[in-house]
């Protein structure tokens, strides 16, 4: 069955420093999204992107935030400069358009963003 | 704005009874979807059940099983016959539509542990 794969599992960075979270989404699918989650708290929505450009973005994507489909297979998060409150984890997910599963968003097993 | 409650902070059973997970949720959508997801200690979302608020029947997977009641706008989940591998968080989650920038919501979740 199709997954969504994302690199890193895992990353240690130090504040300030940039970080690139990179996903595979599923490949028929055309939507598709990232979210965070800091430990022990709710999963939280950071942006929506479909047809090359961010369809909705929550507050918690601010300027230091961006996305990118590279290529017609990637899906990255850039953090420009990190925070100690951007640790977290961060799930990459997708969904079809249409068809039986098209309401249905799949996720990655997730990065685990570190920052120290 | 959707919202989705979870008031359970965490639930025990006991293997091979039946648990049943609370959530509600408010919104002014007449058509949305609702989902749970299950959060294993390894990290990954992955998803459980769907339901249609237009689909009057309640859904099911194997062992779990939802009671969606549109009017009063709750969405629980039952699992039958526990098992251990049950084990982990579960997030009941709201998409409203199936649009560009479709979304999901989650609640703050809740833990379930499977007592051998």
């Amino acid at each position: 069955e199709p997954e969504v794969t994302q690199t890193p599992s895992h990353q240690v960075t130090q504040m300030g420093q940039e970080v690139i979270l990179r996903c595979v989404p599923i490949s028929n699918h055309l939507y598709f999204y990232w979210y965070r989650q800091i430990l022990g708290q709710k999963v939280e929505f950071l942006v929506s992107f479909y047809n090359n450009e961010i369809s909705e973005k929550s507050e918690i994507f601010d300027d230091q935030f961006s996305v990118e489909r590279p290529d017609g297979s990637n899906f990255t998060l850039k953090i420009r400069s990190t925070k100690l409150e951007d640790s977290a984890m961060y799930f990459c997910a997708s969904r079809r358009q249409g068809g039986v599963s098209g309401n249905t968003i799949y996720f990655g097993e997730g990065s685990w963003l570190t920052v120290v | 704005a959707q919202t989705v409650t979870q008031s359970q902070p965490e639930m025990s059973v006991q293997e091979a009874e039946t648990v049943t997970l609370s959530c509600t949720y408010d919104t002014s959508e007449n058509n949305y979807y609702l989902f749970w997801y299950k959060q294993p200690p390894s990290r990954q979302m992955i998803l459980v059940i769907r339901q249609e608020a237009y689909k009057q029947q309640n859904a099911t997977e194997n062992r779990f099983s939802v009671n969606f009641q549109k009017a009063a706008k709750s969405f629980s989940l039952k699992i039958s016959d526990s098992q251990l591998g049950d084990t982990a968080m579960y997030f009941c989650a709201f998409m409203k539509h199936l649009g560009a920038n479709s979304k999901l919501t989650f609640g703050k979740g809740i833990t379930l542990s499977v007592r051998p």
